[in-house]
């Protein structure tokens, strides 16, 4: 399975632009990237996915690099609301068991006013 | 995405009990799981509920602990066995295939507290 690191915590002023890199060197050619997002050990919620191209969608865009080894997730104009843990993951399809995603220790975001 | 709910969300257990964990969709999927977060933790995948078929469990999780049913579509069920209080975490159910997607979409889950 494709593991992604991400830095432990970041900050982020309300208003800005948060940029939550993602590495996942070793992602397979059909691996998919995955960002969801847990606020205060709510369920995880889904926020983007992509495969090669950039993706954006009402809440955020996620830009993956050529060589699909690195991805960054950019929340526009980020709000105190946007404070939690940020998940990148590589879905891995498996054959009759459904998509696996592997959650790692992700990015704890605080932003702050 | 579908609207998924979890029943109870939360409890407090006596090590030894069991306590079963529902997880209803407001539409038919075609993949169910379901995940731990002990405290402190990221999510752990501990099975994928089959529906008319055993589930498939992950490494280091096993039926006689974590029995998991899946009557139908729409609905599924985790049973926490004879509790003790390393079973304190949160339990979350998830679903695949909604819509035809094959994103993964999750319950609020339900917080597990044994004493």
């Amino acid at each position: 399975d494709a593991k992604t690191t991400q830095p432990t915590s970041m900050d982020c002023a309300e208003g800005r632009a948060a940029n939550l890199p993602c590495n996942h060197s070793t992602i397979s050619g059909n691996e998919y990237v995955y960002w969801y997002r847990q606020i205060h050990s709510q369920g995880p919620q889904y926020i983007i996915h992509g495969l090669k191209n950039n993706e954006t969608n009402e809440m955020a865009s996620l830009i993956i690099t050529e060589d699909r080894k690195s991805s960054t997730l950019i929340l526009p104009h980020a709000t105190l609301r946007d404070t939690a843990v940020y998940y990148c993951i590589v879905r891995v399809a498996r054959n009759n068991a459904g998509n696996m995603l592997t959650f790692g220790g992700g990015t704890r975001l605080m932003v702050k006013p | 995405s579908a609207v998924i709910s979890q029943k109870p969300s939360r409890d407090i257990c006596q090590r030894g009990t069991s306590l079963t964990i529902q997880c209803q969709v407001d539409s038919q999927v075609t993949m169910m799981f379901w995940y731990r977060q002990q405290p402190g933790q990221s999510l752990t995948l501990i099975a994928t509920a089959n529906q008319g078929s055993e589930a498939t469990y992950e490494s280091g999780f096993v039926i006689d602990k974590f029995p998991i049913s899946r009557p139908n579509l729409t609905f599924s069920t985790l049973t926490v066995s004879n509790m003790s209080p390393e079973d304190s975490s949160i339990y979350l159910c998830s679903v695949e295939g909604t819509f035809q997607e094959e994103t993964q979409y999750f319950g609020p889950g339900t917080r597990l507290l044994v004493l």
